[in-house]
């Protein structure tokens, strides 16, 4: 299986700041990644897949890059909505893995 | 519009199967490349791949619980089906069915069941 290690597993950020979350893979992935927010009490909500293909409706101020093992997601301008867990998960092989997840609060 | 919507039993006693059903609309397990797929969420393991079923039957189980896992669809009434053989405490969390295609992310997610195993 390929595994998905995250980090940082918590992060506190103010609002307006710019946040980045990073995912490595434990072998070359070829940019199948997707990047999931899930709200307290609600189910994941793809925001980003192909490694920085933004999902249709998700802001422009979430973005996500990186290539082989290395990825990240971006936010820009913290807003008080984006407080979520977001996790990672790989889908260039299977079993599908994901990332052990990034709870993000605001300071 | 894509909907889904997992149902099961909401608690059961170790050894027990578990049975659950996605009831979904929007699309078709008789259309070429759809499928629908299922993801759980436990305090020990984080968020989890458990199985994909496909249209045209094809099936797809993590290796990890391959031997308990079973998938299933009825086309006519837009459901499929997973059954978790010989519970116990780990398989206690909740449950989630997914829209899939070959793509292999997931954009449409179902509310979630959550699944307690207690005896």
């Amino acid at each position: 299986d390929i595994q998905m290690t995250q980090s940082p597993a918590s992060l506190s950020a103010s609002l307006g700041e710019t946040v980045t979350i990073e995912c490595r893979a434990s072998e070359d992935i070829y940019n199948g990644l997707a990047w999931y927010q899930q709200k307290p009490g609600k189910s994941p909500q793809l925001l980003i897949y192909n490694a920085n293909s933004l999902h249709t409706g998700v802001p422009s101020r979430f973005s996500g890059s990186g290539s082989g093992t290395q990825y990240s997601l971006k936010i820009n301008s913290l807003q008080s909505e984006d407080v979520a867990s977001y996790f990672c998960q790989q889908y260039y092989n299977y079993p599908l893995t994901f990332g052990s997840g990034t709870k993000l609060e605001i300071k | 519009q894509v909907s889904l919507k997992e149902s099961g039993p909401g608690i059961l006693q170790p050894f027990q199967t578990l049975s659950l059903t996605c009831s979904f609309s929007g699309f078709s397990l008789g259309t070429s490349n759809m499928g629908v797929g299922w993801i759980r969420q436990t305090s020990g393991k984080g968020l989890e791949y458990l199985a994909t079923i496909w249209w045209d039957d094809d099936k797809y189980f993590n290796p990890s619980l391959n031997s308990r896992l079973t998938v299933s669809k009825d086309t006519s009434n837009n459901q499929a089906c997973l059954k978790i053989t010989s519970v116990d405490t780990a398989d206690t969390g909740t449950y989630y069915c997914t829209h899939s295609s070959y793509g292999g992310f997931f954009a449409y997610w179902g509310q979630g069941t959550l699944v307690t195993v207690s005896s």
